[in-house]
């Protein structure tokens, strides 16, 4: 079984530029996740879809970051304009089931905001 | 939401020696999971307990689950220099069906 994949790997851009990550879960699962991890922390949740809805996106700077997953498969996240803070790892994760009870994490994608 | 702390936040060991790591929290949970990260990569799933269980193993992990402490641990024995990797504790508590994480255990293992 092919595991959730994520693309590009590195990336580093300057301030005030644009950029966007692409995420292609497992096959089947109907939920996908967004984080962000900031080094020495744990993930933080950006935005949850259940199939191509929105379960929960509280946690997503909305002025900037935006979030698709239009057929209910792969999903893109953006940023714009991005900060020095938004330096981070970006990682993906998809489960089976919405209560997300074993989550399946893509190898995420790491940005530096220069 | 609420988020796990765990405890200690690093740890070095030699080779052979268990790893104890413990995540406390602060609500009633549903369930809780334990992650591991290696660095530079995604994080793998360990194992989960459930909030009416009290013990759960996995080859030579150990999770224990403590409702009234509100509080978890993982024990690792026999380490071995691959277990070298920072550990994660994930929670879900109420209706949520959103997982909050700690900040996590780095945990070395020398050989």
């Amino acid at each position: 079984e092919a595991g959730v994949a994520q693309s590009p790997r590195y990336k580093i851009i300057e301030k005030r530029q644009s950029v966007a990550f692409w995420c292609n879960p497992i096959s089947g699962h109907a939920t996908l996740y967004w984080y962000q991890q900031i080094l020495g922390q744990g993930p933080k949740l950006l935005i949850q879809f259940q199939n191509n809805g929105v379960v929960d996106d509280s946690q997503l700077p909305k002025d900037r970051f935006s979030a698709e997953r239009l057929k209910g498969v792969d999903s893109t996240l953006k940023i714009q304009p991005a900060k020095l803070e938004d330096s981070a790892v970006y990682l993906c994760a998809s489960s089976f089931l919405r209560d997300g009870e074993t989550q399946y994490f893509g190898p995420g994608t790491r940005l530096l905001v220069l | 939401s609420q988020q796990g702390e765990e405890d200690p936040q690093a740890l070095s060991i030699q080779e052979g020696e268990n790893a104890t790591m413990n995540c406390s929290y602060k609500t009633s949970i549903n369930n809780l999971q334990w992650y591991r990260q290696n660095s530079g990569r995604g994080l793998v799933h360990l194992i989960l307990i459930r909030s009416n269980e009290r013990e759960k193993h996995s080859g030579r992990l150990r999770v224990t689950l403590d409702t009234s402490k509100k509080s978890s641990s993982l024990l690792i024995t026999a380490s071995r220099a691959a277990d070298t990797a920072s550990y994660f504790c994930a929670m879900r508590s109420g209706g949520s069906y959103i997982p909050t994480f700690g900040r996590g255990t780095s945990l070395i293992v020398h050989p």
